[in-house]
């Protein structure tokens, strides 16, 4: 089983900061890294797919980058409506797995 | 508009049964691989099954044997039959339209398995 590890666990930000959150995996899947966001009560909304591509319907401030075992959602100018739990996502091999979740504050 | 309306959850004893049903829309249904996804209370994603458009299963080692996923295209649904349920079960279950990146999800429905 790929084991996703995300880096941090939490993070305090105050708005128009720039947030780097990292996925490791521990394997190479390349570029089969998803990233979704998750608010209180609600179901997961899909941000970033295979690592680097975007949804219709994202905001522009959500990127995503890396390949392999290494990958990085930023999130540009945060907002206030950014505040949540994100969760990235590995489609490389069965069982499909997720990280852990990054909780977002904003301060 | 694609819509997953999820139903089914509930309290349950441990070794009882339950079956999660959802309903779609807005979509061509058998064109489309379908998953269940639940997450733990307070807890991170756990993927749990997938049926390909034609049929093909594959499961969670935490739930294989126990679980079973269906589908009925002529009625755009999707089904999740929970047998032997387990208090580690205890979550809730999203409905999810694909099986690889997710942009569609149901609403969510929790079941709770407690003695």
């Amino acid at each position: 089983e790929i084991v996703l590890t995300q880096s941090p666990d939490f993070q305090s930000v105050t708005p128009k900061e720039k947030v780097t959150i990292t996925c490791r995996a521990s394997q190479s899947i390349g570029n089969n890294l998803h990233w979704y966001q998750q608010k209180t009560d609600q179901s997961p909304k899909l941000l970033i797919k295979y690592a680097s591509q975007s949804i219709s319907g994202v905001p522009s401030r959500f990127s995503g980058s890396g390949s392999g075992t290494d990958f990085t959602l930023t999130i540009n100018s945060l907002e206030a409506e950014d505040a949540a739990v994100y969760f990235c996502h590995q489609s490389s091999s069965l069982p499909y797995t997720f990280g852990q979740g990054t909780k977002l504050e904003i301060k | 508009q694609v819509h997953l309306v999820q139903s089914g959850g509930g309290l349950l004893k441990p070794g009882g049964s339950l079956m999660l049903s959802c309903a779609a829309s807005g979509f061509t249904f058998s064109d489309y691989y379908m998953s269940w996804i639940r997450q733990a209370p307070g807890k991170g994603l756990e993927w749990v099954s997938y049926i390909s458009p034609d049929g093909a299963k594959n499961y969670a080692d935490s739930v294989r044997g126990r679980f079973t996923i269906s589908r009925d295209n002529a009625k755009n649904s999707l089904y999740l039959q929970m047998n032997s349920l387990r208090a580690d079960d205890t979550a809730v279950y999203y409905c999810v339209r694909g099986h690889l990146s997710s942009t569609y999800w149901g609403q969510g429905t929790l079941v709770t398995v407690s003695s």
